[in-house]
Parts: C-alpha cells; structure tokens; sequence
C-alpha cells in the first residue's frame, strides 16, 4: 500500500457518459499529480494540484476536468467519454512542490468505456 | 517530450546484475536523472535518482558518466519481481517551474529464472 488511495479501481460505462475519479493523497502530501496511460502507451501527464491551485497542465482533453479540495483529495472528471478514453489513470503525490525525492503513485483507475 | 532514450526490451537471469542503461544526451545543468519502474499495470515505483553523483539506495544504484549524457541503472541481484517496464525520466529541478515527469516508452526487463 502506497499511501495514495484511487477509488473505484475498475469503472465500466458507455460512450458519451461522465465519470469522476477520485484521488486522497498520503498523508502530508501537498501536490497532486494526474497521469493517463492508455494500452501499451506510456503514462502521459495530465494535471498538476498544489494545495488546491492548479500549477501545471499536460495534454489534458477539454473535456476532462481536475480539483483539489481543502482537504487535498483530488477529483478528475472525465465527461461525453470517448472509447479512445479507455485506460489507466492514476494519480500520484508528493510532500513538496518540486517533487524532488519523487512521487508516490496510486494503484490506478481502470475505466472502459464501451 | 521525452528527453531520454532507452533499449525497449532486456533481459537479465535471475541473481544476476540488471544493468539498465539510458540516454539523455541533451540534459542540461540543472536536470535530475530518475527512475521509476512499473510492475504489469501497478503505479510506477520511484526507485532512486541522481544529478551528478552516483547515488545508491536499498534498490538499486545509478552510474551517471561524467558529462551527464547517459546513465546507468543497477539492480545489483536481480529477482523474478524484479520484471517491470523500467522509466529514465530528466526533470528539471523546481527553479525552472517545471514539476512535471515525462514519461518516455522505459526499457522492459525481464528477469529469467
């Protein structure tokens, strides 16, 4: 157990629905970090969360959409769902702004969508 | 993105040394190397990084030649759970703003019993 909680870890919907993955951090961590990883492609960096504000963006779609709440877990919402949205997201975390002694990940969310 | 360049597949017999290497022949001053490896579809694992030194931790050493442009991973007694997709990532340290890791395509290592 890594300290970073993912829930659901297994998400099935239809096309054109909306879901929300949620993420809580370990303990003490401040930075929320967002990551796709689609089959067989490398994980690809989606959104940055430092103590609720947003600090950097990767290739994140318009209709995705991230959070941090006060008290620091982190939502992604991911609406009118494609089949190419299909994959592996996972959420990592880390004590600092810079990250520097790396990041902690989470165990994924597996979302199909059919 | 990716900055670094890396063999997509090796294998390593089991109690061997797993000797994983990476380029970065554009990596500047002020760029950390890290490693990470994902075991099947589980998180990545942070496992050690370095600036200039060699650093070693409880999992594995990292060799980076003088002129930084590549690096070396080592897993000194390699073991079945050692077989994972292993990352070599360059970041650059948090003055430039940046704290995003780019993942490329890693190195598949399979350790054979």
């Amino acid at each position: 157990d890594s300290g970073v909680t993912q829930t659901p870890k297994h998400l099935i919907t239809a096309t054109g629905q909306r879901v929300t993955l949620r993420c809580s951090p370990r303990s003490g961590d401040l930075s929320v970090y967002w990551y796709q990883q689609s089959l067989d492609q490398g994980l690809q960096f989606l959104i940055h969360y430092y103590n609720g504000e947003e600090r950097a963006k990767g290739n994140i779609l318009e209709r995705f959409s991230a959070q941090q709440f006060p008290d620091l877990h982190s939502e992604l919402n991911l609406s009118s769902l494609e089949l190419g949205d299909s994959a592996l997201y996972f959420c990592a975390s880390s004590v600092e702004l810079s990250a520097n002694y790396g990041y902690t990940f989470g165990s994924g969310t597996r979302l199909t969508v059919v | 993105d990716a900055k670094t360049t890396q063999p997509p597949s090796m294998d390593c017999a089991e109690g061997r040394a797993a000797n994983l290497p990476c380029n970065h022949s554009t990596i500047s001053g002020n760029e950390y190397v890290y490693w990470y490896r994902q075991i099947h579809s589980q998180g990545p694992q942070y496992i050690i990084h370095g600036l200039k030194n060699n650093e070693t931790n409880e999992m594995a050493s990292l060799i980076i030649t003088e002129d930084r442009k590549s690096s070396t991973l080592i897993l000194p007694h390699a073991t079945l759970r050692d077989t994972a997709v292993y990352y070599c990532i360059v970041r650059p340290d948090s003055s430039s703003g940046t704290y995003k890791y780019i993942f490329g395509t890693g190195t598949r290592l399979k350790v054979l019993a």
